[in-house]
């Protein structure tokens, strides 16, 4: 199994480009989460899915989208980049099993916004 | 609102010595605690995970303790390795409303050869 992998791995974008921070998982996980890691912050989650079909809000998700079409992947899309989404950022999956799941998180992509 | 707090922030020990990292959390409502270990650019790797019914976990030089009463869980490692030099992270995963886990900032740990 590959586990969670995340492309790119650094991007550098300048104020107001969008794009999107892809993520996959070849372990049949129904949860998968981004999250945000910032100095001094720690990781802090911008959006999560239970499923295919289904997204919900996180603590910090203004400026991003995701969608979740299919088990596998779940991507993360900034509309319109600001210089404060310059962070690095992580995926996780996880099964539902909420006593016993492990998290499995991807190598991050470091992002900079000019 | 789960707030985590890791103590200290940085730890340098010599190699061979036995070690302990503090996490506290406020909301005892958890399911579970998991302590994660981040090298410098990586991502982040489980280490433990502590159910909420149990006290401790232990992996090889690994042990976890966790007391969901007072919001508290320790990260004891012995015979430290300079391998073990990382960022130690815990997050408890609450059990209230928006399920999610909780981070701590981490304890830098380097152990001195």
């Amino acid at each position: 199994n590959a586990g969670v992998t995340q492309t790119p791995k650094f991007q550098v974008l300048k104020t107001g480009q969008s794009m999107t921070l892809q993520c996959a998982q070849d372990m049949n996980h129904e949860y998968m989460s981004w999250y945000r890691q910032d100095p001094g912050m720690g990781l802090r989650l911008i959006h999560y899915s239970v499923g295919a079909g289904i997204t919900d809000q996180g603590e910090v998700p203004n400026g991003y989208n995701v969608s979740r079409s299919t088990t596998e992947d779940f991507p993360l899309r900034l509309l319109s980049a600001a210089p404060s989404q310059t962070s690095v950022y992580f995926c996780a999956s996880s099964y539902r099993d909420r006593e016993t799941d492990t998290q499995y998180f991807g190598p991050g992509t470091r992002l900079t916004v000019l | 609102k789960q707030e985590v707090t890791q103590i200290p922030a940085a730890l340098s020990v010599p190699e061979g010595e036995n070690l302990v990292l503090n996490c506290s959390f406020t909301d005892s409502a958890i399911y579970n605690l998991q302590w994660f270990r981040q090298d410098p650019g990586k991502g982040l790797t489980s280490l433990l995970l502590i159910q909420s019914s149990q006290r401790e976990q232990t992996s090889g030089r690994l042990n976890a303790s966790l007391d969901k009463s007072s919001g508290r869980s320790t990260l004891y490692i012995a015979a430290s390795q300079p391998g073990d030099s990382a960022t130690y992270l815990c997050a408890p995963l609450s059990n209230f409303g928006n399920e999610k886990l909780t981070f701590g900032t981490g304890t830098r740990l380097t152990i001195i050869p």
